[in-house]
């Protein structure tokens, strides 16, 4: 059974990155056949793609976050990160890891990650 | 980019009661590929349909998905308690957008 589990700092301060992981277990991240994709929630609102990768190496980033984003797979460990550069308070949010079959929404995913930026 | 509108905000309907979710786009959607997600509090949000009208797996069959172009509909038949939830429809193609949801809530 695939499991999802999304890990990192609760808090960052205005200014520096989010760093996030997800690690998976019950299936392996170096299957092309699905995707891997993070997507947030800030509290009480809707939700929001941030992006996702392929094992192949594909990312796709939300146009609007693009320029401080990265999602890159550390296979050793069959995990995802995501770094978020430079946030401000815009960034409080809920962080989910995710993964879809390609063409298909994400059907899995973590249970979120509370991420709080102030100082 | 295609967004996503959602109504009404909140549908406030008593069990045993049709929920009737309204879902559109600013532009066509020519693909198909809209999902709707279930979310209660404090957990992930719950694939229940994708490709407009597919049920995932485990979904019971009182959840129907249907519409076309740009408007989509998710209509559940009879609301059970464990129905009462916002519900977001996503399109997962080109801007990857989800709506801002609707809340079903027990009148």
């Amino acid at each position: 059974q695939l499991q999802l589990q999304e890990s990192g700092p609760g808090l960052v301060k205005p200014s520096e990155t989010l760093s996030l992981t997800c690690t998976v277990s019950g299936g392996s991240i170096t299957s092309d056949t699905y995707y891997w994709g993070w997507i947030r929630q800030p509290p009480g609102k809707g939700l929001e793609w941030i992006g996702n990768m392929s094992y192949s190496g594909s990312t796709y980033y939300n146009p609007s976050l693009k320029s401080r984003i990265t999602i890159s797979a550390d296979t050793s460990k069959n995990q995802f990160s995501l770094k978020l550069s430079s946030v401000t308070a815009a960034d409080t949010a809920v962080y989910y890891c995710a993964r879809g079959l390609y063409g298909r929404p994400p059907g899995s995913w973590g249970q979120g990650t509370l991420v709080t930026v102030s100082s | 980019e295609i967004l996503l509108t959602q109504s009404p905000a909140t549908l406030s309907l008593s069990p045993g009661e049709r929920a009737t979710l309204s879902c559109g786009a600013t532009q066509s959607v020519s693909s198909n590929y809209l999902a709707w997600y279930q979310q209660k509090p404090g957990l992930a949000p719950r694939l229940l349909i994708y490709d407009t009208s597919i049920r995932a797996t485990g979904i019971p069959d009182r959840f129907t998905g249907s519409g076309s172009g740009t408007d989509f509909t998710l209509t559940i038949s009879r609301l059970e308690p464990e129905d009462f939830a916002v519900y977001f429809c996503h399109l997962y193609a080109g801007s990857l957008t989800f709506g801002p949801g609707t809340t079903v809530d027990i009148k």
